[in-house]
């Protein structure tokens, strides 16, 4: 079945460092991928998506790149923010009515 | 705001007790989903109704069950609760077609005492 590996967590940069969380998936076809975001005591939040291979998605500058020969979808962001911290999800859906969820990787910012 | 609304908030009950969670889904949308997420563990899938049916199950146990009404807003009852039932459990809904992505209701925090 499908399935999507993070890399475990928790990951501890000093403000404006590089981030890279690094996500691969496996599945049939053609899924979307997803990364989504949760703050502190919130719900899951979506951050950004991609729906077809070398598509970019990107917000709030994090960005992903979807890229089908590495089955991969790792989440960067070039300078991090004390306000970053929190837990990120990378997700598939694989045109079902389901969405397959990585364990999620804490990220935690210090000033 | 994500438009997906949970009831209640927050939730603190003894063992072998009963409870009811409440989720109303996105406006328009017809999937809802309910997670379990406990403190050591990602997110672990529950069930998933799509206008009124049952779509697909994942680790539910049996004490606990799932419906979705005719105005499409769903409950998740958990009954004969242990200590290992506190968790977070997240209601979504699914926006459109089958590449669509989930939108979360804030969440309700069970605390079994």
């Amino acid at each position: 079945g499908d399935s999507v590996t993070q890399m475990e967590g928790p990951v501890t940069l000093s403000e404006e460092a590089f981030l890279t969380i690094n996500c691969t998936y496996t599945a049939t076809g053609y899924p979307s991928l997803f990364w989504y975001v949760q703050y502190p005591g919130e719900g899951l939040q979506l951050l950004l998506k991609a729906t077809k291979a070398d598509d970019k998605g990107s917000n709030k500058g994090f960005e992903a790149t979807y890229r089908k020969e590495t089955t991969s979808f790792h989440l960067e962001k070039g300078s991090v923010q004390v306000s970053d911290s929190a837990v990120y999800f990378c997700a598939l859906n694989n045109a079902g009515n389901m969405l397959t969820f990585g364990g999620g990787t804490r990220l935690m910012v210090k000033p | 705001d994500s438009g997906v609304t949970q009831t209640p908030k927050h939730l603190i009950t003894a063992t072998g007790q009963r409870v009811t969670l409440r989720c109303s889904p996105r406006s328009g949308d017809l999937s809802v989903y309910w997670y379990q997420q406990s403190l050591d563990q990602g997110l672990q899938f529950l069930i998933q109704y799509y206008n009124g049916e049952e779509r697909a199950k994942g680790n539910i146990l049996e004490r606990f069950s799932a419906q979705q009404f005719p105005d499409l807003h769903s409950e998740l009852n958990l009954s004969s609760l242990e200590l290992g039932d506190s968790a977070l459990y997240f209601c979504a809904s699914l926006a459109g077609a089958d590449y669509g992505e989930l939108f979360f209701g804030e969440g309700s925090r069970l605390t079994v005492l």
